[in-house]
């Protein structure tokens, strides 16, 4: 199983709709982070956690929010999505215990705004 | 603005031949990191530099960090249709806070 693991892993949705994207851990890392990827521009920040009661903004942040129920847990949800969302997004976890600070990515979820 | 810029874009060369990619930046880190991404799969760590004038090597692949450590490079030697992948470097400006990424060189091997 990974270590990291994302749901849906791919999801086609309409503009207006409500979109929530699942991120689950079992490394015991205590970082977690979002990220958009679409062609040419690399990885994005959207939004990062380093403990369930610490939420930051990254690059990209708005049209987007998050949640982190747990250690091991950390949603990022569109709240009314647009076409533009349409990307590939990817959740990552890092510990600063160990070397400096590794990311370990989960294999992805395509979203679709039609 | 992007803070890390990679090239080329696009790169599609024949099974066996050399290569080098590049990561530059207006500004200094503390280190730099080299992922690579294959297809339908999340970025995995190769290497991190950290050391002005740094080389790493990792079987084909050498990695080097800039003197002055704006900027860093990546060849491959011998290149196989292993290699093919999205390469992406990436920095850490807090130290392990957050992570920026370089805008990719796509890697295409032809067998």
């Amino acid at each position: 199983d990974a270590d990291v693991t994302q749901t849906p892993r791919n999801r086609i949705t309409k503009t207006g709709k409500r979109i929530m994207l699942e991120c689950s851990q079992t490394k015991g890392h205590d970082r977690m982070y979002w990220y958009r990827q679409d062609p040419g521009l690399g990885l994005r920040l959207i939004y990062y956690s380093f403990d369930v009661k610490d939420i930051n903004k990254g690059e990209i942040s708005d049209g987007y929010s998050v949640s982190r129920q747990a250690q091991a847990k950390f949603s990022l949800s569109l709240e009314s999505a647009i076409p533009n969302q349409t990307a590939l997004y990817f959740c990552a976890t890092s510990d600063l215990r160990f070397g400096l600070g590794e990311l370990f990515f989960g294999e992805g979820s395509r979203l679709t705004v039609l | 603005t992007q803070l890390l810029e990679q090239s080329p874009q696009f790169l599609s060369i024949q099974e066996g031949e050399n290569l080098t990619v590049y990561c530059n930046s207006s500004s200094v880190f503390s280190s730099l990191q080299w992922y690579r991404q294959e297809p339908g799969e999340g970025p995995v760590l190769l290497v991190t530099v950290v050391t002005g004038g740094e080389v790493k090597k990792l079987k084909r692949l050498t990695f080097q960090f800039g003197d002055a450590r704006k900027d860093s490079s990546l060849h491959i030697t011998a290149a196989q249709p292993g290699d093919t992948g999205l390469y992406l470097c990436a920095v850490s400006p807090n130290t392990g806070n957050q992570f920026y990424f370089g805008t990719g060189t796509s890697l295409t091997v032809i067998p």
